[in-house]
């Protein structure tokens, strides 16, 4: 069965430091999204991305974060310079139509020192 | 804007029991989609169970069966002859059918524990 794949599945980086999250979507999808979880707390809607361009954004998602899809197969998630605040795990998903269900990937747990 | 509440942060039950979690939901839309993720100790988010607004009969998957009262907004997840592995936190989640961006908006979760 096809599924959404991540990596790294963890990332410890420094403060300050530039971080890439990637994320492979199941092939035939059209819409892309990332989400967040801090640790304990809810998923949260950070991006989605639709025809090579953000569809919606949320208040997280501020000018040190971008998303990209540099080929026909990644979709990546670029934080330019982490905070503390960023550790969290990030989640990235996929849909193929609307209507259909998105289907998330395991994960990348980052850690921000 | 839309938002999920799940009133019960933690619930236990013995193993082979019914167990419902609950979920409420807020919105001024009439056309949306409701879901429960399950999401085990390994934190990967899994698709447990999904409800079209439009339609008036419960879904269910196995022994997973919903409870939609769309009038009271209600959304509730019942799991029959529950099994160790339905230990996990349940998310509740909901998305208006907007072309384009389907986001997923989530409640704070019910961690569920089921007793041997």
């Amino acid at each position: 069965e096809p599924e959404v794949t991540q990596t790294p599945s963890h990332q410890v980086t420094q403060m300050g430091q530039e971080v890439i999250l990637r994320c492979v979507p199941i092939s035939n999808h059209l819409y892309f999204y990332w989400y967040r979880q801090i640790l304990g707390q809810k998923v949260e809607f950070l991006v989605s991305f639709y025809n090579n361009e953000i569809s919606e954004k949320s208040e997280i998602f501020d000018d040190q974060f971008s998303v990209e899809r540099p080929d026909g197969s990644n979709f990546t998630l670029k934080i330019r310079s982490t905070k503390l605040e960023d550790s969290a795990m990030y989640f990235c998903a996929s849909l193929f139509a609307q209507g259909e269900t998105q289907y998330f990937g395991p994960g990348t747990r980052l850690l921000v020192l | 804007a839309q938002t999920v509440t799940q009133s019960q942060p933690e619930m236990s039950v013995q193993e082979a029991e019914t167990v419902t979690l609950s979920c409420t939901y807020d919105t001024s839309e009439s056309n949306y989609y409701l879901f429960w993720y399950k999401q085990p100790p390994s934190r990967q988010m899994i698709l447990v169970i999904r409800q079209e607004a439009y339609k008036q009969q419960n879904a269910t998957e196995n022994r997973f069966s919903v409870n939609f009262q769309k009038a009271a907004k209600s959304f509730s997840l019942k799991i029959s002859d529950s099994q160790l592995g339905d230990t996990a936190m349940y998310f509740c989640a909901f998305h208006l059918i907007n072309f384009g961006n389907e986001k997923l908006t989530f409640g704070t979760g019910t961690r569920l524990t089921i007793i041997p």
